[in-house]
C-alpha cells in the first residue's frame, strides 16, 4: 500500500537558519503530494501541495518540489522564524476506488530558537 | 466563511461509555473525512463519507466504531463502549467534490479514563 516516510525529529534550528525536512513516498499510481503544518493544540493547516511530477508548491517562504525519479517531496525554507515552530506532516492522496484519503507521514517537529 | 467545525474540542469518557464526535464541514463541501491521531504519531485515515453515503471505511475498526453524514446536520463519529486505547485526537476534514485538497477542523481530543 501507499506510505510516506519523513525524517525523524525534533529538528532544532536557530532563527534565520536553512530548513530541510525530508519526505519520500511509495505509491502505486501518481499521487498528489502535500505538506501540512500543525501548531500546538490545533488542527492541520495545508501549507503547500503539488499535483504532478516537477511541480513546485510554495507558500509563506516554504517550498517543495515533486520529484518522481526519487519519489521525494522535501520541504525547504531559506530562513526560518520562531513562529515556524510546529509539527510538519508530509502526505499523499490516494484516489484508489474513487476515494480520496490522505496517507500521512509520522510528522517532524521543528523547534526554532532565537 | 467559517472553516470546518468540530465539537466538542475535548471529551472525557469512562471505559464502557459512548463517545459522539461531531463535524460540520465548510460551507459548500459535501465530502467529509475522519482521521485519528494517536500520541506521537501521524494521522490515520478512518472513513470517507458523502451525504448519506459511506464511500470508504477501510480505516475504521471493525467493532464499536461507526460514522454517518446525514442529509441534514453534522457528520457524527460514534464510538461505543470506549476503551483506553481509543484515547486520541480525532480530526475531521472536508472538501468539495472533484478536489483532492482537504481542510481540517481543530479536532476533538478524547480521553478515556
Amino acid at each position: 500500500g501507499d506510505s510516506v516516510t519523513q525524517m525523524e525529529g525534533p529538528v532544532t534550528l536557530s532563527e534565520e537558519a536553512f530548513l530541510t525536512i525530508n519526505c519520500t513516498y511509495t505509491a502505486t499510481g501518481y499521487p498528489s503530494l502535500f505538506w501540512y503544518v500543525q501548531y500546538p493544540g490545533e488542527g492541520l493547516q495545508l501549507l503547500l501541495k503539488a499535483t504532478k511530477a516537477d511541480d513546485k508548491g510554495s507558500n509563506k517562504g516554504f517550498e517543495a518540489t515533486y520529484r518522481k525519479e526519487t519519489t521525494s517531496f522535501h520541504l525547504e525554507k531559506g530562513s526560518v522564524q520562531v513562529s515556524d515552530s510546529a509539527v510538519y506532516f508530509c502526505a499523499l492522496s490516494d484516489l484508489t476506488g474513487g476515494g480520496n484519503k490522505l496517507t500521512f507521514g509520522t510528522g517532524t517537529q521543528l523547534k526554532v530558537e532565537l | 466563511n467559517a472553516g470546518v467545525m468540530q465539537n466538542p474540542r475535548h471529551l472525557v469518557r469512562r471505559r464502557g461509555q459512548e463517545a459522539r464526535l461531531r463535524c460540520s464541514p465548510m460551507k459548500g463541501h459535501s465530502h467529509v473525512y475522519w482521521y485519528r491521531q494517536l500520541p506521537e504519531e501521524g494521522l490515520k485515515f478512518m472513513v470517507y463519507l458523502q451525504k448519506e453515503n459511506i464511500i470508504d471505511e477501510s480505516g475504521m475498526p471493525k467493532e464499536r466504531f461507526s460514522a454517518e453524514f446525514p442529509k441534514e446536520g453534522p457528520s457524527i463519529l460514534r464510538i461505543q463502549q470506549v476503551v483506553r486505547g481509543d484515547s486520541a485526537a480525532y480530526f475531521c476534514a472536508s472538501g468539495p467534490g472533484g478536489s483532492e485538497t482537504q481542510y481540517f477542523g481543530p479536532g476533538t481530543r478524547l480521553l478515556v479514563l
